[in-house]
């Protein structure tokens, strides 16, 4: 069964500080990893796209990694900002890519 | 302005009583999905539209139906709410051979 699961459920952090998002997924075949930022009641935006042939891709202070052998990414965040708080989701394509599998979501709580 | 657009935002309806929810997009994206977000489920995939006149399944189609007319236009329809279709919907679109899916602002549905 293609499945997305990411750790942890929720995190707090102080503002300035770095934190790391972990995601684990079980798709075949794997297309793409995507990592989105969404605010509360508003739409996911994409932080980095990754293909298989990808282990590592930065926006700002975002910087993902993927590990296709062991399905296992990372969304670091350097310097955190009040603004980063949100929830981060880990999202797995299969096959031509149309097929979508999400993962839950970390929320990350950042503190001043 | 390149987007998605959803409309309404937010509906309050009754059991039974059929309603449709608008997607638009104007990147003339090949490809749109629907979506219903839950708390601690993350997003799932209702349904899917590769091009005009062709959609598919996602994983939670049950009670839902779709129409792929118009390339811009990709309407989600429930012909009997039911409570347990109270959710967040999104609508999405992407390019065909590009990675990265554009989301909407979200309805918020909730069925008495």
């Amino acid at each position: 069964k293609n499945q997305v699961e990411q750790s942890p459920q929720s995190l707090i952090i102080l503002e300035g500080k770095n934190c790391t998002l972990q995601c684990n997924y079980t798709v075949s075949p794997f297309s793409n990893l995507r990592w989105y930022k969404q605010d509360t009641g508003r739409g996911p935006v994409s932080l980095t796209i990754m293909t298989f042939s990808e282990n590592t891709k930065s926006n700002g202070r975002y910087t993902a990694t993927l590990d296709a052998d062991t399905k296992q990414s990372s969304l670091h965040i350097t310097a955190s900002q009040l603004s980063d708080s949100a929830s981060y989701i880990c999202v797995v394509s299969a096959g031509r890519g149309f097929k979508t599998i999400f993962g839950a979501g970390t929320r990350l709580f950042v503190k001043a | 302005e390149a987007q998605v657009t959803q409309n309404p935002r937010y509906l309050i309806t009754v059991t039974g009583k059929k309603l449709t929810v608008t997607c638009s997009q104007n990147m003339n994206h090949e490809y749109m999905s629907w979506y219903r977000q839950d708390p601690g489920l993350g997003l799932r995939q209702i349904y899917y539209s590769m091009n005009v006149e062709v959609t598919d399944k996602g994983d939670v189609p049950e009670g839902y139906k779709v129409s792929r007319k118009e390339k811009r236009n990709f309407p989600l329809i429930l012909e009997s709410p039911s409570p347990n279709q109270t959710s967040l919907y999104f609508c999405a679109s992407q390019r065909e051979g590009y990675n990265e899916q554009f989301f909407g602002p979200g309805t918020r549905l909730t069925v008495l």
